[in-house]
């Protein structure tokens, strides 16, 4: 079972350049999310989705975009990278319910130059 | 009204002593407070929970203590051990509004 499975690890980039970042369950949860993580600042949520087909924005959407085709994958995709979204973004999935534990993914580190 | 405030931003603890973090929140329709443990270049995971209805919960050497009155929660780690070095968050979220609202995050240092 290998939970939730983030892909690249790493990556650099160039102003301006798009790329997109995978995210994979294999636990059948209803929900997933895509957090930011900035020193100082928490998580910060991004988008996330309740289910196949239904993505909703969270608190810093902007320059991002989601789509939620399978219940097991949930692409993030930057459209036109800034040196702002240097960060690390993590992908979690918890089952659907009240209460119900968020499990990450080990992260992408990105960084934008 | 949706923020949590994390302290310290980072505590240093000799091996065997208490570890304590403090989180507030403002909003009152908070239901459910979990707390998160991350070490580096992983995810963080559910290290204990707790809602509003009682006042303390304890899962081994973790304890979350809940004061609804004075709108705080904090995490005991009792006999701090070094495999206890992380960052830590408390979160809050609401009703059926299951998106977490994280706190700032404290990085523990468990000395030798």
């Amino acid at each position: 079972n290998a939970g939730v499975t983030q892909t690249p690890k790493f990556q650099v980039l160039k102003t301006g350049q798009s790329m997109t970042l995978q995210c994979a369950q294999d636990m059948n949860h209803e929900y997933m999310s895509w957090y930011r993580q900035d020193p100082g600042m928490g998580l910060r949520l991004i988008h996330y989705s309740v289910g196949a087909g239904i993505t909703d924005q969270g608190e810093v959407p902007n320059g991002y975009n989601v789509s939620r085709s399978t219940t097991e994958d949930f692409p993030l995709r930057l459209l036109s990278a800034a040196p702002s979204q240097t960060s690390v973004y993590f992908c979690a999935s918890r089952t659907g319910g009240r209460n119900q534990p968020q499990h990450f993914g080990d992260g992408t580190r990105l960084s934008i130059l | 009204q949706q923020q949590v405030k994390q302290s310290p931003q980072s505590l240093i603890v000799q091996k065997g002593g208490i570890s304590i973090i403090n989180c507030a929140y403002e909003n009152t329709a908070f239901d459910y407070f979990p707390w998160y443990q991350q070490f580096p270049g992983k995810g963080p995971a559910l290290l204990i929970a707790i809602r509003p209805d009682v006042s303390e919960k304890k899962e081994g050497r973790f304890t979350i203590s809940f004061n609804k009155s004075a709108k705080q929660f904090s995490l005991h780690i009792m006999d701090s051990q070094p495999g206890d070095s992380a960052t830590y968050f408390c979160a809050a979220s609401m009703g059926s509004n299951y998106q977490l609202i994280w706190g700032a995050g404290t990085k523990l240092i468990i000395k030798p």
